[in-house]
């Protein structure tokens, strides 16, 4: 099982330049989560989704779109990119909602010019 | 404000040392969780303790929870350089209404652990 993976790794934005970050899991969990890592901030969830074609706004939601066609698969859209949207983007699974370990993908480290 | 809050911000010892970190939160939770995080890596789960449980072990990890002092810490035993990493809790906070859980999690700003060969 590949577990959690995140496309791209790497990615530099101008300001105002839109794209979606691709999150997929192998592990048929219902619950997937998008989270911002910022020095110092710990990690704020942003989007999370309770299962296939539902999303729910999280701690910091402004700025971003998510959707949940397919239930192994939760994109992150920036529309407009801006400076402050400079950051690690991590995903996350679990199986269910309470007593939920998190899995965790590898990040991406996006950078807004 | 944060939820969760860690205490110390870093930490540094020697191979074979314990180390304990300490994490506070204000709201009450349905269960308060440890991940550990490599440099430029995603989070790994360490261990889950309920509300109900006050300590936990598994393997060199040995969690406590107080409710009533809303904290809980995390020890790790005979410390290896391989434990270098920083360390997160993360609440699963309770609703107000009906005491039922949010199935979110609420990170801490974590511990950075250091420890030297």
């Amino acid at each position: 099982n590949a577990g959690v993976t995140q496309t791209p790794k790497f990615r530099v934005l101008k300001t105002g330049q839109s794209m979606t970050l691709l999150c997929a899991q192998d592990m048929n969990h219902e619950y997937m989560y998008w989270y911002r890592q910022d020095p110092g901030m710990g990690l704020r969830l942003i989007h999370y989704s309770v299962g296939e074609g539902t999303t729910a706004k999280g701690e910091v939601p402004d700025g971003y779109n998510v959707s949940r066609l397919k239930k192994q698969n939760f994109l992150l859209g920036l529309e407009s990119a801006a400076p402050s949207q400079t950051s690690v983007y991590f995903c996350a699974s679990s199986y269910k909602r309470v007593y939920n370990e998190q899995f965790f993908g590898p990040g991406t480290r996006l950078t807004v010019l | 404000s944060q939820q969760g809050e860690e205490d110390p911000q870093a930490l540094s010892i020697q191979e074979g040392e314990n180390a304990t970190m300490n994490c506070s939160y204000k709201t009450s939770i349905n269960n308060l969780q440890w991940y550990r995080q490599n440099s430029g890596r995603g989070l790994v789960h360490l261990i889950l303790i309920r509300s109900n449980e006050r300590e936990k072990h598994s393997g060199r990890l040995r969690v406590t929870l107080d409710t009533s002092k809303k904290s809980s810490s995390l020890l790790i035993t005979a410390s290896r350089a391989a434990d270098t990493a920083s360390y997160f809790c993360a609440t699963d906070v309770l609703s107000n209404a009906g005491g039922t859980s949010y199935g979110k999690l609420t990170f801490g700003q974590g511990t950075i652990l250091t420890v030297h060969p």
